[in-house]
Parts: structure tokens; sequence; C-alpha cells
């Protein structure tokens, strides 16, 4: 079956790292996709990773290990603006559709 | 306009009613997708069209009846829908399907059945 683990709340202080983790278990895999998703608003793209390593983009950075099956977004230095839900997918299956996990809902504080 | 738009934001609607969402995306994209989003469950893909045909139908109940005039619009019609179908419906968009493509978003419609 298809399974994709995220924790579903994390809390951290502004000006702080954060790690979001990931775990997936699918059937095919052509890459993992983190996006962000403000409070009523439209989830937005952070990063692709297919290959294993570390992607780096600014503040954000995501991990990818294939063998593992295991992802994490790290942001840095914290804003209060980044106090949103951050859902990790992966493309997979037999039609290369993408599978999303619940969403971690970060909240971050003065 | 720019990426990918929806209409209406909110609908509130009876279980007798028929109503539409409408997405239309300014990407040049050639695949259109509508995705469910409920709490605390993760986005579930309804329907996925590329070229105007439909690829996907995710096991969706006949009640949503999407439409494809063209690869720039896409709607989602509804008809006697259930309280369980309350959620925010997001409408996406990707060069192609099947592929590695980013899909873009829109904000979705906040939809109410009483």
């Amino acid at each position: 079956g298809q399974n994709i683990d995220q924790p579903t709340e994390m809390t951290a202080t502004e000006g702080a790292i954060v790690q979001i983790n990931c775990t997936y278990q699918t059937s095919g895999f052509n890459g993992l996709f983190w996006y962000q998703q403000h409070a009523g608003e439209a989830p937005t793209f952070l990063s692709y990773n297919v290959l294993d390593g570390l992607e780096e983009k600014g503040r954000f950075s995501s991990f990818l290990s294939r063998s593992k099956g295991y992802s994490y977004l790290l942001l840095k230095e914290l804003q209060m603006k980044d106090s949103a839900s951050y859902l990790c997918a992966v493309l997979g299956g037999a039609t290369n559709k993408l599978i999303f996990g619940t969403g971690t809902l970060l909240a971050v504080q003065p | 306009e720019t990426g990918v738009t929806q209409t209406p934001r909110h609908l509130v609607m009876g279980m007798t009613n028929k109503k539409s969402l409408k997405c239309e995306q300014h990407l040049g994209h050639n695949a259109m997708y509508w995705y469910k989003q409920s709490a605390k469950k993760p986005l579930e893909l309804m329907f996925v069209y590329n070229f105007k045909e439909q690829t996907e139908n995710n096991s969706v109940p006949s009640r949503f009846s999407p439409e494809c005039p063209n690869s720039s619009h896409l709607f989602l019609h509804l008809h006697t829908l259930q309280p369980e179908d309350s959620a925010l419906y997001l409408c996406a968009s990707s060069q192609d399907f099947p592929s590695t493509d980013t899909q873009y978003f829109g904000p979705g419609t906040r939809l109410t059945v009483l």
C-alpha cells in the first residue's frame, strides 16, 4: 500500500531551526515534494528531491534518502510567517500520482 | 491574472442544490487536477485531465461531475451532495501528466454542505 507519515504538529521559536520529518512507503518513486500551506491559502511549492542528498534553497533545505524512504525539510532562522502547514508528497504509484501526507502544522512562537 | 485561480472561494449549499466550482490556470499547462482536502486528512486526488481528456478518476462518487472544456479551464459540477462532502476543494495544474512536473495549486473553494 501507499503510506506517508509526518508529525501532526510542531512548535519552534523565532530565529531557531526546525526539522520536519517524512517517511514513506509507496509503490514506485519518482520524487518527493514539499509544499507550504498557510491557513485558507493554496499550497505553494517549496522543493523537489529525486536523488539522495540535500537540496538547499535559501532558508529552506530538503533531504532525501531513497533507501530509507525518508525525507526532511529543514527551516533555518525561523520567522513568524513560517507558521503554516508543511505537506510532504511522493510522486509514485502505477500512474505517477502525487500522494500526500496529512501535513505538519508548524507554530512559530516569539 | 497569474497562476491558478478558483471561484467561488466559499460556498454553502443544501443537499438538494446544484452548484459548480470553477478553476482557471494562466500558466500554459496541459494538465489540470481536482483535489479534496478534509480536516486532518491528506489531500485526495479526485480527477486528472490532460489535454482536455480525463485520465484519472479516483473512484469519486457520481454526484461530483468534472468538465474540462479546454486546457485552461476546469469545472466541478456538484449535485445532491452529502454533509461529509464539506471540505476544501483545490484545483492544480502542471505542464503534463503523468510527469515529474511541479503541480501549482489554486487557493481552493471552501465548501459547506448543510
